[in-house]
């Protein structure tokens, strides 16, 4: 069946560090690729998706680029705040109506 | 404000008790999406709704778990004979049409927290 698998938390890093959030799939079909991210005590925000091979997802400075021969997407950002603190979400959809979401990787950055 | 809406926040039930969860989506929205989320899980699919009509419950974890849009707006969330497996967040999203597949952005409400004691 479908599933995501990303990698576990808590990440911690400081101010203006390097993020990577890794992330695999697996899927019939060509699903699309999404991100989300929720800030404490607010609902799901879709961050970014890709819906095809080789597209790259960006928003806000993340990045994510579909790798169909890798089956992954992982996230990353160049420079994070302490802003960016959150857990994020790596997600697919392929046809039918669901979207099957990873298990969350929480984000702690410290100033 | 013009998001998705659910109340209540948080709701503790005593084992048996039902439980209605309501969820407001945002006004003109025609897909409606149920999801329960464990404690440090990632959301699962429960439910889909075009409109009224319910499209996919194949999420749904048993008979006890009901889901509602009789309008075509609000939904309800009903569970019967609560278990304290229940207790988790429930969250609603609602986007544009959805077709089978499609990539429209779903808008998450907050969640209503259960706790099954």
């Amino acid at each position: 069946g479908n599933s995501v698998t990303q990698m576990e938390g808590p990440v911690t890093l400081s101010e203006e560090a390097f993020l990577t959030i890794n992330c695999t799939y697996t899927a019939t079909g060509y699903p699309s690729l999404f991100w989300y991210v929720q800030y404490p005590g607010e609902g799901l925000q879709l961050l970014l998706k890709a819906t095809k091979a080789d597209d790259k997802g960006s928003n806000k400075g993340f990045e994510a680029t579909y790798r169909k021969e890798t089956t992954s997407f992982h996230l990353e950002k160049g420079s994070v705040q302490v802003s960016d603190s959150a857990v994020y979400f790596c997600a697919l959809k392929t046809g039918g109506f669901k979207t099957i979401f990873g298990a969350g990787t929480r984000l702690f950055v410290k100033a | 404000g013009a998001g998705v809406s659910q109340s209540p926040r948080y709701k503790v039930a005593k084992r048996g008790q039902d439980v209605a969860l309501r969820c407001d989506p945002i006004s003109g929205h025609v897909s409606l999406f149920w999801y329960q989320q464990a404690l440090g899980q990632g959301p699962e699919f429960l439910t889909y709704f075009q409109n009224e009509a319910q499209l996919d419950k194949s999420g749904l974890p048993s008979d006890r778990f009901f889901a509602e849009r009789p309008e075509g707006s609000v939904s309800t969330l009903k569970i019967q004979r609560t278990q304290q497996e229940d207790s988790a967040v429930y969250l609603c999203a609602s986007s544009t049409l959805e077709g089978e597949g499609a990539k429209n952005i779903q808008y998450f409400g907050a969640g209503t927290r259960l706790s099954v004691l």
